[in-house]
């Protein structure tokens, strides 16, 4: 069964990095698309990025882009996400997220991993 | 981007009757190919989002077929025929048309009066 892992969330002071693993299990990870999707304490769900099946394309939202970077290695089946200059309100549930095709995307999610940004 | 605007905020319900959210587009949800990207998304509570309803009415795996979607341009509705105690969560619709980005609704709460 698919199976999404996250890890290497914790508290980060503001301007510093952390970068968060998503492991995959019980499907052919080269194949699909892949998201990081994020979800601030007691709020609604926010979409973060995306990487083609193949690395090949990446897109991000606003609120990210150029602080933060995804890819994966489709030989370690590992989804990464690089967060750099973080800031108190990146604060929040970050999950991975698996599409089955164009028109089912985050079809399979992970339990998250929490990331607090604070001093 | 693309506003999703969900109503009720909160929906209290009883156990086996019907309830229904309501997700307006800020722009027609219609796609160059033909199709309408908008789906459907349960958050239970302490647990991650479950892909629900894709392509306006198409039931994910493992759905119960209680759970119903409809609407088309810019107006879409969940409905669930008979609301049960494992129901009880927050309801997101999720577009994709106009992606970049993929964008959400603020999320209905669904609660047993």
């Amino acid at each position: 069964q698919v199976q999404l892992v996250e890890s290497g969330g914790g508290v980060v002071q503001p301007g510093r990095s952390l970068r968060l693993s998503c492991a995959a299990s019980g499907f052919t990870f080269g194949s699909y698309g892949m998201h990081w999707v994020r979800q601030a304490p007691g709020k609604g769900l926010e979409w973060v990025a995306v990487i083609w099946y193949d690395g090949s394309q990446k897109y991000y939202g606003d609120s990210v882009k150029g602080r933060f970077t995804i890819s994966r290695d489709n030989s370690k089946n590992m989804l990464y996400l690089q967060m750099n200059s973080l800031r108190a309100e990146d604060t929040a549930v970050y999950y991975c997220a698996r599409d089955t095709g164009w028109d089912q995307l985050l079809a399979y999610w992970g339990q998250g991993t929490l990331v607090s940004v604070s001093s | 981007d693309v506003v999703l605007t969900q109503t009720p905020l909160s929906s209290p319900v009883t156990l086996g009757q019907p309830a229904s959210i309501s997700c307006r587009s800020s722009q027609s949800l219609v796609h160059s190919d033909g199709n309408t990207y908008l789906s459907w998304l349960q958050q239970r509570p302490g647990q991650p989002p479950r892909l629900l309803i894709y392509k306006i009415s198409n039931r994910f795996s493992g759905v119960p077929d209680r759970f119903s979607g409809s609407g088309a341009g810019t107006d879409f509705t969940l409905k669930i025929s008979r609301v049960e105690a494992e129901d009880v969560g927050v309801y997101y619709c999720m577009q994709a048309t106009h992606f970049p980005p993929l964008t959400f609704g603020g999320g209905t709460k669904v609660e047993i009066k």
